[in-house]
């Protein structure tokens, strides 16, 4: 079946660390990565995508790569800044029938100054 | 540019009642999606809707209905609500099943069933 697996917080950096989320999956195919971000009192909202083994997703600092050998998608930025607080899921859309998506349990960073 | 809208933001129901939520998308997508949000366990599936006209269960669909309305809009009912349903439920839109395309979510709605 398909499943993603977080690394568990909380995760509570200084401005200007560096930040690593630990995600690796387990998907039947050739999944799709997402990593998802929430910050409070709003939904979801993409943050970067992959779609292929060896892609490398980025977005506002962050990046992930597609890792298919070690089935990971870890999330990295070089240099947080107090804005990054947010939950962060790391999520997989099978290619199976409907292609629904899978998310991880979600981990909450908190940067501070 | 609203994107996908949900009402009510917030609700407190007594065991046993009944709750429509709505959810309605202007980006023209095709499909829709009702997931549960509660601590520790991300998000799950609750009933999708792949086209106008088709539903389908997901991971979690007992004690839900859903109605897809529209091409625009996907319901979500509680027929008669539970203290295990008390979550946060997001409605999200996506332009068609393809799998690389992300799914848009709303802003959600917190539930709280006494």
């Amino acid at each position: 079946g398909n499943s993603v697996t977080q690394m568990e917080g909380p995760v509570t950096l200084s401005e200007e660390a560096f930040l690593t989320i630990n995600c690796t999956y387990t998907a039947t195919g050739y999944p799709s990565l997402f990593w998802y971000v929430q910050y409070p009192g709003e939904g979801l909202q993409l943050l970067l995508k992959a779609t292929k083994a060896d892609d490398k997703g980025s977005n506002k600092g962050f990046e992930a790569t597609y890792r298919k050998e070690t089935t990971s998608f870890h999330l990295e930025k070089g240099s947080v800044q107090v804005s990054d607080s947010a939950v962060y899921f790391c999520a997989l859309s099978d290619q199976t029938g409907a292609n629904n998506l899978f998310f991880g349990t979600g981990t909450r960073l908190t940067v501070i100054p | 540019n609203a994107g996908v809208t949900q009402t009510p933001k917030f609700q407190v129901l007594k065991t046993g009642q009944s709750m429509t939520l709505q959810c309605a998308q202007d980006m023209n997508h095709n499909s829709m999606y009702w997931y549960r949000q509660d601590p520790g366990m991300g998000l799950r599936l609750i009933y999708y809707s792949a086209s106008e006209g088709t539903t389908d269960k997901g991971e979690v669909p007992n004690g839900y209905n859903v109605s897809r309305l529209n091409k625009r809009e996907f319901s979500l009912r509680l027929e008669s609500a539970a203290p295990s349903q008390t979550s946060v439920y997001f409605c999200a839109s996506r332009m068609d099943r393809a799998s690389n395309q992300p799914q848009h979510f709303g802003d959600g709605t917190r539930l709280s069933i006494l």
